[in-house]
């Protein structure tokens, strides 16, 4: 079965503590992962993308598939940052990929002065 | 328009009621998909069209759930006979090609409430 799991739904910390949102994933075959952010009142948007292997706004992922994990990881936590973060897998179709996607339940990010 | 736009934002329905949910994806984008969003949970895939085409449809939940996007472009979602656990967050997200990976971009959604 297809399937994402972020264990904590809630993860505060201090500004300046490294911060790591834990993503694991159920998929036979080799997937896309992303992490997408929802910041209060806004919409749902890209934060990065495993496959392009770059650091936005400081956070990076590494994709693990040992342990079938994409944990999203920055070293030094903003109030900015203060978010919802959902991670999510794109399974290749028959044709390329279609881009439909399967999140996780999401775990908010809080960043506290 | 700038980006993906959703409307209503809010609708209120009276249980058994049908209502219809549309979408404005970003002008040019081949792909559209609909999510659901409980209250507490990610979003769920409904289904996906790729211009007129209605690709997949594995996600819609009952036979109450209909979509369709006629010309391409303007998609709307059509829920029957409206049930309280329909009650969730509708996203919609249009993305520029299939068959190769590109950014989709999300609306703001609609929030629907079923009393």
């Amino acid at each position: 079965a297809q399937r994402v799991t972020q264990p904590e739904k809630l993860l505060s910390v201090f500004k300046g503590a490294p911060v790591e949102l834990k993503c694991n994933y159920s998929y036979s075959g080799s997937p896309e992962l992303f992490w997408y952010v929802q910041y209060s009142r806004q919409r749902l948007q890209l934060l990065l993308r495993h496959i392009s292997r770059e650091s936005i706004k400081g956070f990076t992922a590494d994709l693990n598939k040992g342990e079938t994990s994409f944990h999203l990881k920055k070293p030094f936590a903003q109030e900015e940052d203060s978010a919802m973060y959902y991670c999510a897998l794109s399974p290749p179709g028959g044709s390329g990929n279609t881009g439909k996607l399967i999140f996780g339940q999401g775990t908010t990010l809080q960043v506290k002065p | 328009g700038a980006g993906v736009s959703q409307s209503p934002r809010y609708k209120v329905a009276k249980r058994g009621q049908d209502v219809a949910l549309r979408c404005d994806p970003i002008s040019g984008h081949v792909s559209l998909f609909w999510y659901q969003q409980a209250l507490g949970q990610g979003p769920e895939f409904l289904t996906y069209f790729q211009n007129e085409a209605q690709l997949d449809k594995s996600g819609l939940p009952s036979d109450r759930f209909f979509a369709e996007r006629p010309e391409g472009s303007v998609s709307t979602l059509k829920i029957q006979r409206t049930q309280k656990e329909d009650s969730a967050v509708y996203l919609c997200a249009s993305s520029l090609v299939q068959g190769m990976w590109t950014e989709a971009f999300f609306g703001q959604g609609t929030r629907l409430t079923v009393v």
